[in-house]
């Protein structure tokens, strides 16, 4: 079945340092692949994403690059902020019957501070 | 805008009894799921369903049942509360025109005592 596998946190930085949160995954074919972000008292929001082999996903200076020989999509980041700090999950979709699923990884919390 | 919702958004209850936690979307998604957040387990999905009248069971649905009577709500009821099912639960949505990107509730933190 699928399954996706993070690095463990937390991991903890100093603000401007940079960020990389490893991500590597197990599915048949080809999955579609994500970031998500959950800070502190909320929902999972949509970070960035990538639908094909070699795709680079990338918003708020975050970036994911889909390596299908690697199974990876790990998360990167130049220079990180305090409001950077929150838990961040890898997931993967396959399209299934009518819709789609997702499989997550267990997170990575991440502490920047000053 | 649209969005989706979820009520209560603390719940705290006692063994054995029932509980139902809303989700409501107003996205007009096809696709609704709902999910429970444990430490050391990321996110597991519970039920979900891909249009009215249909649900299906996830990887952890022992304990819960769903019903889609139309689009916008997928209900989720405990239908007797245990404590190992203290946990944050998320409710989410996909559909046309990003199919495969889900949107999220902020969550119901159910406490069993």
């Amino acid at each position: 079945g699928n399954s996706v596998t993070q690095m463990e946190g937390p991991v903890t930085l100093s603000e401007e340092a940079f960020l990389t949160i490893n991500c590597t995954y197990t599915a048949t074919g080809y999955p579609s692949l994500f970031w998500y972000v959950q800070y502190p008292g909320e929902g999972l929001q949509l970070l960035l994403k990538a639908t094909k082999a070699d795709d680079k996903g990338s918003n708020k200076g975050f970036e994911a690059t889909y390596r299908k020989e690697t199974t990876s999509f790990h998360l990167e980041k130049g220079s990180v902020q305090v409001s950077d700090s929150a838990v961040y999950f890898c997931a993967l979709t396959r399209v299934t019957g009518g819709g789609n699923k997702l499989t997550f990884g267990t997170g990575t919390q991440l502490k920047v501070e000053l | 805008d649209a969005e989706i919702t979820q009520s209560p958004r603390h719940k705290i209850t006692e063994t054995g009894r029932q509980v139902t936690l809303a989700c409501h979307q107003t996205w007009n998604h096809n696709n609704m799921f709902w999910y429970r957040q444990d430490l050391g387990h990321g996110l597991r999905l519970i039920h979900y369903s891909y249009g009215v009248h249909d649900t299906n069971k996830g990887e952890v649905s022992d304990g819960y049942s769903v019903s889609r009577s139309n689009t916008e709500d997928l209900p989720l009821t405990l239908e007797s509360a245990a404590s190992s099912q203290t946990s944050v639960y998320f409710c989410a949505s996909s559909g046309f025109p990003l199919g495969n990107e889900q949107f999220f509730g902020p969550g119901t933190r159910l406490t069993v005592l």
